[in-house]
């Protein structure tokens, strides 16, 4: 069975500081990573994607996420954070076959501080 | 990306009525679409995938007589909540695969609130 795991629930950075958004996943197969983001009251917007290739992948909004497969881990980072970022993330994990749905994580709340 | 649109973002019903409520694609065609639900401060539920011109597939734990999901178009699945009870209130988000296929992100509709009352 596929699952994603957020540790944290939340997560405080200052602005101008990095951040990252831990994830970690279980799928049987070569998966396909996604991260997404919710404001309040709003679907998800898609922010970038791990299927194949470069384990370093560059998103929207200068985010990027890191494909690491022994660790099976894809962290969410940004090298500056802004004020703006404040959202819920959430990472979701497909395995590689068929027409199976996206499984999401719970979701982690970003608070960037001025 | 493709554009997903969700109708109507709110709606506010008595107890024991029905809603309905629209997931379209804007520009492209989707032979999948998926319905979740969010509870507050909560991930998303997958509800059930609805596939155009066949029955949905329901998760376990899903009621299809009260959650019906209608793929009648390419363009076009509606989930009807039947005889709305207070519990059902939640915030309902739609998605569709983009033409990438498997590997293809979803891209979300902005979710419909809906408050039974």
């Amino acid at each position: 069975a596929q699952s994603v795991a957020q540790p944290e629930d939340q997560v405080n950075v200052a602005e101008g500081n990095p951040l990252t958004v831990k994830c970690t996943y279980s799928v049987s197969g070569n998966p396909y990573l996604f991260w997404y983001v919710q404001y309040p009251n709003r679907g998800l917007q898609f922010l970038l994607k791990y299927i194949t290739g470069d384990n370093l992948v560059k998103g929207s909004y200068g985010f990027e996420a890191e494909f690491n497969k022994s660790q099976t881990s894809f962290h969410l980072k940004k090298p500056s954070a802004l004020v703006s970022d404040s959202a819920l993330y959430f990472c979701a994990v497909r395995g590689g076959s068929g027409n199976t749905p996206l499984v999401f994580g719970k979701g982690t709340r970003l608070s960037v501080i001025a | 990306g493709a554009v997903v649109s969700q109708h109507p973002s709110r709606v506010i019903c008595k107890s024991g009525t029905s809603v309905k409520i629209e997931c379209r694609s804007l520009d492209f065609q989707a032979t999948t679409m998926f319905w979740y639900r969010q509870f507050p401060k909560q991930s998303l539920m997958l509800m059930a995938t609805s596939n155009e011109g066949s029955k949905a597939t329901y998760e376990q734990g899903v009621e299809k007589d009260k959650f019906l999901i209608n793929h009648a178009s390419l363009t076009l699945s509606t989930l009807t909540v039947t005889s709305a009870h207070p519990e059902d209130s939640s915030f309902y988000i739609c998605s569709a695969r983009g033409m990438d296929g498997v590997a293809g992100e979803l891209f979300f509709g902005e979710g419909s609130r809906l408050t039974v009352l």
